[in-house]
């Protein structure tokens, strides 16, 4: 079991749709959890960070965490194409690591069609 | 504010070669992070350095690969007698100290390409 595993995608939803990104993590000890976009041929963008059980919005973008299911989603309302790009989930884990030491998602690539 | 700054931006080398592959963090930053993003997969931590010391290397193969961030100048990852395995876009990210969730922002990353 891969410690990190994204929904494999590639996934296409159209102009103002919902986007919806699942992610599952197997340290149930882990702390910390990340959302990064990544254009093609770019560097990581961090989009979205959420630490609690819940939900967390920041404009169109909502992040859940689940501990007890070990499980981390992404919601992007009203999808534009300027959202289409790779999705990464990234989580710090347990261990006693106060560091950026994340482990990352095989990623998702989001399609958004006008 | 500058953000991370990697260089170069594309590395070619031929196998037997060494890369050399150069980071300055943010302004302020004191934590720098290198990670390997392979074709089809995804990030990979290798090394994890503060100035002068390097505090997790679990990510960096035995053999070939090295890092440090001295205490002048920027942070480097330096690849002995490349192969074309290592072929790969080398990502730099720092963060400050003191932060107990640890954002990190990437740098434009290195793609190597070994002949």
């Amino acid at each position: 079991q891969k410690e990190v595993e994204q929904n494999s995608g590639p996934l296409s939803v159209p102009e103002g749709a919902i986007a919806s990104l699942n992610c599952t993590y197997s340290d149930r000890g882990s702390q910390s959890f990340f959302w990064y976009r990544q254009y093609s041929g770019k560097s990581p963008e961090l989009i979205m960070f959420i630490y609690s059980n819940g939900d967390k919005e920041d404009g169109r973008f909502t992040a859940q965490l689940n501990k007890a299911s070990q499980y981390v989603s992404l919601l992007i309302r009203d999808s534009q194409p300027s959202d289409s790009a790779t999705y990464l989930c990234a989580v710090k884990g347990a261990g006693g690591t106060s560091y950026g030491k994340l482990t990352f998602g095989q990623g998702t690539i989001l399609t958004v069609h006008p | 504010n500058a953000g991370v700054m990697q260089n170069p931006r594309h590395l070619v080398r031929r196998r037997g070669q060494e890369a050399r592959l150069r980071c300055s963090p943010m302004k302020g930053h004191s934590h720098v992070y290198w990670y390997r993003q392979l074709p089809e997969e995804g990030l990979k931590f290798m090394v994890y350095l503060q100035k002068e010391n390097i505090i997790d290397e679990s990510g960096m193969p035995k053999e070939r690969f090295s890092a440090e961030f001295p205490k002048e100048g920027p942070s480097i990852l330096r690849i002995q007698q490349v192969v074309r395995g290592d072929s790969a876009a080398y990502f730099c990210a720092s963060s400050p100290a003191g932060t107990r969730y640890e954002k990190l922002f990437f740098g434009s990353g290195t793609q190597l390409s070994v002949l």
